[in-house]
């Protein structure tokens, strides 16, 4: 039990256009869905926190308007990267947490701005 | 081996030794830690956790000690095998459920 899913694992998008990541959970109610971003060879750096229902918070440096969150059930959330940039290439993980606050991750998606 | 965590990022170890990863957290009101692995290009696995009423709690091969004094966490794997090889991760979290994720060191296992 407990499994997280991510779409896509990996996804090659032009500079200037948008890519959405989904995040699922597979067998349980999220209460809560974080988003994370990971550079390679750095540790994981929450980008925001996603309620089913309510607007996402976003932390601190992280543009709100350009990494569009929804979270529009208790078992999906999206992330929406516009108008994508080389630098926005990176390793985005999602996490849900379960009614027990127990932290699940996803496997993580791959993005490549060309 | 031993490694001081955020100081060396890279622990080589013999297979079938022990290997012990330390971590250092600066939130004095953390409540709950966490270490995870992270193999390639996958998303971390939990290991292994504990909460800041304990200071040891063992698992299958793996042990997590919680010095709250000094803020340090450490993680030891007995007979560290191969597929230990990894990144792993020290993570705390206090109240609001959101984890601070450590720096990480990666854990070469040699034949």
């Amino acid at each position: 039990g407990a499994v997280v899913s991510q779409h896509p694992s990996r996804v090659i998008c032009k500079s200037g256009t948008s890519v959405k990541i989904e995040c699922r959970s597979l067998d349980f109610q999220a209460t809560t869905m974080f988003w994370y971003r990971q550079f390679p060879k750095q540790s994981l750096m929450l980008m925001a926190t996603s309620n089913e229902g309510s607007k996402a918070t976003y932390e601190q440096g992280v543009e709100k308007d350009k990494f569009l969150i929804n979270h529009a059930s208790l078992t999906l959330s999206t992330l929406t990267v516009t108008s994508a940039h080389p630098e926005d290439s990176s390793f985005y993980i999602c996490s849900a947490t379960d009614r027990e606050d127990e932290q699940y991750f996803g496997p993580g998606t791959r993005l490549t701005v060309t | 081996g031993e490694s001081v965590g955020l100081h060396l990022p890279t622990l080589s170890v013999q297979e079938g030794d022990n290997s012990i990863i330390n971590c250092a957290y600066s939130n004095s009101a953390s409540d709950y830690f966490i270490w995870y692995k992270q193999e390639s290009g996958k998303g971390p696995q939990f290991i292994i956790d504990i909460r800041s009423n304990m200071d040891k709690r063992q698992g299958q091969r793996v042990t997590v000690l919680l010095n709250k004094t000094v803020k340090h966490l450490s993680l030891q794997i007995a007979a560290t095998q191969p597929g230990d090889s990894a990144v792993y991760f020290c993570a705390d979290t206090g109240a609001n459920s959101k984890l601070t994720f450590g720096k990480g060191i990666t854990l070469s296992v040699r034949p």
